[in-house]
This record gives C-alpha cells, sequence and structure tokens, in this order.
C-alpha cells in the first residue's frame, strides 16, 4: 500500500490563478513533509518543507500541516507558467536512518 | 549547491546482463539514496545509506544490491537485468535525515 497518496493527479489552473495540491500518509510514524517540483526532463528539487502544525509561506508558496491527519498541501497563488511540473510529496517516516518515501505526484498544469 | 554525479547517464542491456550504476557526492553527505521514476509513479526508493558500510532496504529492492564504499561514493547493481527495470534512476543525497536531498541528473537505463 502506498505511504504517501497524492491528489488529484494532475491538475490544470489558469495563469494568475490558484492551484492546491495534497498530500496523506497513511503511517502514523511520519514525522516531516517535503515538497519537490521537478520540471519535464529535470531532476527533483526542493521547494519547501515543513515539520510543525499550522502554515509556512514562501512567496507565491503556502504549505499547510495537520499532523493529527496526516496531512499537508501545497497552495500556488499567482500560478505562471513556469509553475508546470511535476509536484511530488515526500514524508520522513525513521529519522534514525532517513527514509524518505515520496508520493506518485501532480501534475501540475498552467495555462497562458 | 550540492553536487551529485551520475555515471552513465544513458545505459542499454540486454535480458540478463550486469550493469552498475554510480553515484559520488562531493559534499560529505552522510545519507545517499537510490530512486527509480516511472510513468505513473512517483519516485521509488531502492536503497539507502547513512554511512559508508552502511546499507538500508528501500521499499522496492527486488533485483537490486547496493554499495556504499565511501562517504562519496554509492553504486547500484543490477546482476541479472530484466526489462521491468528499465527505468530512470536517480541518485540523491542529504546531510542528515531532516535535510534536504540532492539530486544527480538521473541515469535512463533501457533493458532490452
Amino acid at each position: 500500500q502506498q505511504k504517501v497518496q497524492q491528489s488529484p493527479e494532475s491538475l490544470i489552473v489558469p495563469e494568475g490563478g490558484m492551484a492546491s495540491l495534497n498530500c496523506t500518509s497513511s503511517d502514523r510514524n511520519v514525522d516531516y513533509f517535503w515538497w519537490y517540483r521537478q520540471h519535464s526532463g529535470k531532476s527533483p528539487k526542493m521547494l519547501m518543507s515543513i515539520f510543525s502544525n499550522g502554515e509556512k509561506e514562501e512567496g507565491r508558496f503556502t504549505v499547510h500541516l495537520n499532523k493529527a491527519s496526516l496531512h499537508t498541501s501545497l497552495h500556488i497563488r499567482d500560478s505562471q507558467p513556469s509553475d508546470s511540473a511535476l509536484y511530488l510529496c515526500a514524508a520522513s517516516m525513521d529519522t534514525n536512518t532517513g527514509k524518505l518515501t515520496f508520493g506518485d505526484g501532480t501534475v501540475l498544469t498552467v495555462k497562458p | 549547491e550540492a553536487a551529485v554525479t551520475q555515471s552513465p547517464r544513458n545505459k542499454v542491456t540486454v535480458t540478463g546482463g550486469n550493469v552498475t550504476l554510480s553515484c559520488r557526492q562531493t559534499n560529505s553527505h552522510n545519507y545517499m539514496y537510490w530512486y527509480r521514476q516511472d510513468t505513473g509513479h512517483g519516485l521509488r526508493l531502492i536503497h539507502y545509506s547513512y554511512g559508508a558500510g552502511n546499507l538500508q532496504i528501500g521499499d522496492v529492492p527486488d533485483g537490486y544490491k547496493a554499495t556504499r564504499t565511501t562517504q562519496e561514493d554509492f553504486f547500484l547493481l543490477l546482476e541479472l537485468a530484466s526489462p521491468s527495470q528499465t527505468s530512470l534512476y536517480f541518485c540523491a543525497s542529504s546531510e542528515d535525515s531532516q535535510n534536504t536531498l540532492y539530486f544527480g541528473a538521473g541515469t535512463r537505463l533501457s533493458v532490452l
């Protein structure tokens, strides 16, 4: 069973719109969540991380975390065509060994 | 930014062949990872390591061996390659279990 589930699988938003991506872990041992972004033909790069309940904002990007429900979400406001990419959620379930598990990702397309 | 170098970038082999994928990081990171990425899937963890000589089993280890010979070098071995192992392979490193992963450019492997 996939331990990190992401939704939706794909998302199309207009330029200037808001994109909202979701991620939930089915493993109660999860400690930390990361969001990575992977442009087509490139390797993933870390976008944001969140370790505590609440919200964290960096520019146009905001992440939320609810540890009780093991749910995190990424919101991108004023979406740009350059934001079109695969967004991967990752969860750390064993900080002793460093095991990091990724979800299957959400493909975001921003239409000009 | 952390430097992670993978070689080769592309590899074609036949069913039953022997393949070694190489990864080197030059940032003295403790943790190194091997992931595979297939269409419709995110990144699936094959093996990882938190130091020279250490090896941890990931989520999809069958058919793969790995070896961490030094702090810098992490190898992935396919001793009897099968078509199901055709994939894009990423190596990554991080300083510790709660830090950002830095990915190499990837190795595209085709098993005919």
